[in-house]
């Protein structure tokens, strides 16, 4: 079966702590994505990477860093500096589609919760 | 500024009755405008693409149209089942490609 995986499905983090979301992907996607979803707001790009070894700040960068080892993982490491990180967040890739545009495909999720 | 605003926040519908869901966009050229379902823990399930006014997608209970502002999902007679979030989402033709989601329209479907 092609898709992406997340892991933990939920995430605990005391205050002060460093934690890291696993997102893997099947698909043979070039692009993958992180997102942070809060209630009420439209989901919010935090980093994405258009290719292996290489990837960008979104628009709430601060306080999250990310790597591009391989082309099927991009992890996310949530650092002390995030001062509000308890969020749902989400992991996507994407593939070009018939007419060009990149349709995103979406993990299942991770919950974080700062304690 | 490139914005995606859905409307309304919440529809409560009764089984069977159709309605239409709301997405209008302020964009630098349009490269595509996605529709997704996400239920409640779950992450965003991709549902249609749309690339230029005028056009059409249907699947199912649902049909997505697509205006030069604006994109509507028509739902016809929906179930229970229906009931999630809806995310559209508009990816810009210019610079970086970037992609915006809306915050969503929470359907709830009563039997």
């Amino acid at each position: 079966d092609g898709g992406i995986t997340q892991s933990p499905k939920y995430l605990f983090r005391k205050e002060g702590q460093n934690v890291t979301l696993s997102c893997e992907q099947n698909l043979n996607h070039d692009a993958m994505y992180w997102y942070r979803q809060d209630p009420g707001q439209g989901l919010r790009l935090i980093y994405y990477s258009q290719i292996v070894n290489d990837f960008q700040k979104g628009d709430i960068a601060e306080g999250y860093s990310v790597s591009r080892e391989k082309k099927e993982s991009f992890p996310l490491t949530v650092t002390s500096a995030q001062k509000n990180p308890t969020a749902f967040y989400l992991c996507a890739s994407s593939h070009p589609g018939l007419a060009g545009a990149d349709e995103q495909f979406f993990g299942p999720g991770t919950r974080l919760t700062v304690l | 500024e490139d914005q995606v605003t859905q409307s309304p926040e919440a529809l409560r519908l009764q089984e069977g009755e159709s309605s239409s869901l709301n997405c209008s966009y302020t964009v630098s050229g349009l490269r595509g405008l996605f529709w997704y379902r996400q239920d409640p823990g779950k992450g965003p399930e991709f549902l249609f693409t749309l690339y230029s006014a005028g056009e059409e997608k249907e699947k199912e209970r649902l049909k997505a149209t697509l205006t030069k502002k604006e994109s509507f999902l028509h739902i016809t007679a929906p179930k229970p089942e229906d009931s999630a979030t809806y995310l559209c989402a508009v990816q810009e033709g210019t610079g970086g490609f970037k992609t915006i989601f809306g915050a969503g329209t929470r359907l709830f479907v009563k039997a």
